[in-house]
Order: structure tokens, then C-alpha cells, then sequence
């Protein structure tokens, strides 16, 4: 099993550009989410998704946008890139929708926006 | 408002000591618990959890506390090894008004340990 993966592993963009962050897993995982990380503020949840055709904001969902019509494939669109939007994205999954059901994360995408 | 805290953003030990992470929370709803530990240029990885129905949570060297009246967890690593050092989040997980939280978690800004030989 390859897990949990991201691509890419960096990205450069400007300012007002739209990308989109890919996630894949392949462990049949029911939930999937995707988190940023900034320095001194941890990893905060932007989306999450607890099966195909269903998703649900996080906590900082503005400027993002998801959609889930494979169980295996998570993406984040970056609708228009801001400066506020360089940080570091995981993606993460698991088995049930439980909380108590360990999650696995991916290597990570480090975003710069200029 | 940060839900989860790390006040420490490092500690230093030596190999063989035991390494102490900390962790404050502020949510009353917050009733499970977890570690993560994360290596450079890696996504993080679960490391020990605890429920709230409990007070303390062993894994081999590594030990969690839970204080529910002072909003506090600890991680106790015994003995700490160089391959110890990495960054350990602490996060947090609460139902909602529905009864359901799925796997929406609060995390902690982190701790990077490092341990020296």
C-alpha cells in the first residue's frame, strides 16, 4: 500500500492563480481531510470528507474548495492563491468516520504564493 | 482563540532521561486526546491517545497523563532516545451538539524534542 500521497511535494504560485492540491489513498478509507499548517498555530482542519459525494468545512474553509466523487481522491482547488494561503497542506485519512479511528497522513505540499 | 496549547515550543534531554511535553486545553467539550509525533519533510503520525474516561494511557516508553480538572495532558517518554526528536503535537477531539465529531481534530502548535546522545 503507497498510503496516503500528495502531489506535488512544492508548488510556486502568484497571487489571483488557481491550483489544485491532489490527495489519493488507498486503504478503502471512508474519511479524508485536509489540513494547513502554520508556524506557531498548528495544523488546523480546512475540509473533510466522510464519504464519496459528501464533504463538510473544517475550520478554516475560505478560499478553498473540495469535492469527493471517488472514495480514493480528496483534491483542494485554491479558487484565487493569496500571500495568507503559503503554508504547508496535509492531507489525511481513515478507516471509519469514528474519531477514535486512527488517522494517516500524507508527506505534505509546501505552498509558497507570492 | 487556540483551543490547544503547547507553551513549550522546545525541549532539549539527554539520551536516556525521560522527555516531558505538556499541554493545555481550554474546550470543556474536548473529551479524547491524542499525540503525534512528526518528522521533518513527513506528514505526522499517531503516537498514543487517551479518553477522558480515563487518567493515564501506557504504550511501551511512552505514557500519557490526563488532569480533566486542570485541562492538562502529558507525554512521558522513558527512556528517550535520539530517534526521539521530531515535533509532538498534541490534539484534541469533542462531540458536537449532533453527537458526532467524525475525525475533526484541534491541535497544538507543537514541541520540537530533541534528544542529544
Amino acid at each position: 500500500n503507497a498510503g496516503v500521497t500528495q502531489t506535488p511535494k512544492f508548488q510556486v504560485l502568484k497571487t489571483g492563480q488557481s491550483m489544485t492540491l491532489q490527495c489519493a489513498q488507498d486503504m478503502n478509507h471512508e474519511y479524508m481531510s485536509w489540513y494547513r499548517q502554520d508556524p506557531g498555530m498548528g495544523l488546523r482542519l480546512i475540509h473533510y470528507s466522510v464519504g464519496a459525494g459528501i464533504t463538510d468545512q473544517g475550520e478554516v474553509p475560505n478560499g478553498y474548495n473540495v469535492s469527493r466523487s471517488t472514495t480514493e481522491d480528496f483534491p483542494l482547488r485554491l479558487l484565487s492563491a493569496a500571500p495568507s494561503q503559503t503554508s504547508v497542506y496535509f492531507c489525511a485519512s481513515s478507516r471509519g468516520t469514528s474519531r477514535y479511528n486512527e488517522q494517516f497522513f500524507g508527506p505534505g505540499t509546501r505552498l509558497t504564493v507570492l | 482563540d487556540q483551543q490547544v496549547k503547547q507553551n513549550s515550543p522546545s525541549l532539549s534531554v539527554q539520551e536516556g532521561r525521560i522527555s516531558i511535553l505538556n499541554c493545555d486545553y481550554t474546550n470543556s467539550m474536548f473529551d479524547y486526546f491524542l499525540w503525534y509525533k512528526k518528522y521533518p519533510a513527513e506528514g505526522p503520525t499517531f503516537l498514543i491517545s487517551i479518553s477522558s474516561i480515563k487518567d493515564k494511557n501506557e504504550d511501551g516508553r511512552f505514557t500519557v497523563f490526563l488532569n480533566k480538572s486542570a485541562k492538562h495532558l502529558s507525554l512521558h517518554i522513558v527512556p528517550s532516545q535520539p530517534g526521539d526528536s521530531a515535533v509532538y503535537f498534541c490534539a484534541a477531539s469533542g462531540s458536537n451538539a449532533g453527537g458526532t465529531s467524525y475525525g475533526k481534530l484541534t491541535f497544538g502548535q507543537g514541541t520540537i524534542l530533541t534528544v542529544h546522545p
